[in-house]
């Protein structure tokens, strides 16, 4: 099975702020990389699939890229806005068993 | 718009089963993988199983297999997950989710809202 692991496992950041959540896989996995935001008590919603690709409707703030690698990939999110404020998962689609990191909760400062 | 909406989760004895049924509309059902993911209290999100668009490919989570199965009824656009002998680490909330296209290494880009299931005794 391809592990995922993300760091941080928590980050503390303010209103405004440009944080990085990193996610590496134990095999290569092309740009079979997805992330995803859950914000407490609601179903995870998509933001991101193929590394990079936008899903529709997220806000431009929101991106993400891979090494080159096909192991280490990472969610950068711009300027912070509170109802960012919400934990992340990546995901690998690569293979079955389809997998997901171990999740990044994003508090507030 | 796409709406899954789960149910058959509840309160079961260590054991028992359980099945849980995603109603789905809004999409060409029967062109589409699908995924249960499900998340213990506090915890993070687990694959659970997959479907591919006609039911030919199943694949299912090392921790369930054997007593979970995945299954889908095209003409009544639903989705369900027969889970046998269950365990409290059963205990989650238990999301269906459509993939992005038929096949089983599909990502989740809509889900449901989830139906709760709790092993106990």
């Amino acid at each position: 099975d391809i592990q995922m692991t993300q760091s941080p496992s928590s980050l503390s950041a303010s209103v405004g702020d440009r944080v990085t959540i990193t996610c590496r896989a134990s095999q290569n996995i092309g740009t079979y990389l997805n992330w995803y935001q859950q914000r407490p008590g609601t179903a995870p919603k998509l933001l991101i699939s193929a590394a990079s690709s936008l899903q529709s409707g997220v806000p431009s703030r929101f991106s993400g890229i891979g090494s080159g690698s096909g192991t280490d990939f990472t969610l950068t999110i711009r300027s912070l806005q509170p109802e960012d404020f919400a934990t992340y998962y990546c995901q690998q689609s690569y293979s079955t068993p389809i997998t997901f990191g171990q999740g990044t909760r994003l508090e507030i400062k | 718009q796409v709406q899954l909406v789960e149910s058959g989760g509840g309160v079961v004895q260590p054991g028992r089963s359980l099945k849980l049924s995603c109603a789905v509309s809004g999409f060409t059902f029967g062109t589409y993988a699908m995924h249960w993911v499900r998340q213990a209290p506090g915890k993070g999100l687990e694959w659970v199983a997959v479907i591919s668009f006609d039911g030919s490919q199943r694949s299912y989570a090392d921790s369930v297999r054997g007593r979970v199965s995945i299954s889908r009824d095209n003409f009544k656009n639903t989705l369900y997950l027969q889970m046998n002998s269950l365990r409290p680490e059963d205990t989650a909330m238990y999301y269906c989710s459509k993939g992005n296209y038929y096949g089983s290494t599909s990502y989740s880009d809509w889900w449901g809202q989830g139906t709760l299931v709790t092993v106990s005794s």
